[in-house]
């Protein structure tokens, strides 16, 4: 089992620029989460995906981010255009019953806005 | 809006001690609570979930309990070891509403040889 694989595992770029961060969740899962986690805000959940659908993105900051879930299996996290407060450690998650299992996380993409 | 806390934010003992990580949530209509250890650099590894209608789990030197109607959870560290330093975080999966993982800010541990 290869885990839920994230990249790229760091981005540094200049404000104002496109982010797009990947996630190839685990074979067979069909709940995916993204989350950023901040010194200041801890692990906050932006979205996440039942069987490639949106299901709640209440937690998406701004109208800037825009995440897509074409298959099961693969998503992307979209930042247009990025902000330095931007700047995170974006992790995304999977499992494969919502409420029974726990989630599965990738090593995370640490973003650095400048 | 569920909140979670935990405390302490830091501990540090000497090896070969047994430690008790406390959590606490604000709303009791969960599905589960959840442990996990963060890595410096890492994602999270998943290490003890509890279900509402249950009372702890174990694993190995870990054990977690479950005081649903007091909103509160411990995590028991038997033995401790050098690698288990660590930040543990607690999460719980709200039932209703909003149903998502609401993460503490973890705490970070130190096991000292």
């Amino acid at each position: 089992d290869a885990g839920v694989i994230q990249s790229p595992r760091h981005e540094v770029t200049e404000m104002g620029q496109e982010v797009t961060l990947r996630c190839k969740p685990i074979s067979g899962h069909n709940s995916l989460f993204w989350y950023r986690q901040t010194m200041m805000r801890g692990l906050e959940l932006l979205i996440y995906f039942n069987n490639n659908v949106p299901i709640d993105d209440s937690g998406m900051p701004e109208d800037r981010f825009s995440a897509k879930m074409p298959n099961a299996s693969f998503s992307t996290l979209k930042i247009q255009p990025s902000e330095p407060r931007d700047s995170a450690v974006y992790f995304c998650a999977s499992t494969d019953n919502y409420s029974n299992q726990p989630q599965h996380f990738g090593d995370g993409t640490r973003l650095s806005i400048l | 809006k569920q909140e979670v806390t935990q405390i302490p934010a830091a501990l540090s003992v000497p090896e070969g001690e047994n430690l008790v990580l406390n959590c606490s949530f604000t709303d009791s209509a969960i599905y589960n609570l959840q442990w996990f250890r963060q890595d410096p650099g890492k994602g999270l590894t998943s290490l003890l979930l509890i279900q509402s209608s249950q009372r702890e789990q174990t694993s190995g030197r870990l054990n977690a309990s479950l005081d649903k109607s007091s909103g509160r959870s411990t995590l028991y560290i038997a033995a401790s070891q050098p690698g288990d330093s660590a930040t543990y975080l607690c999460a719980v999966l709200s039932r209703g509403g909003s149903e998502k993982l609401v993460f503490g800010k973890g705490t970070k541990l130190t096991v000292n040889p």
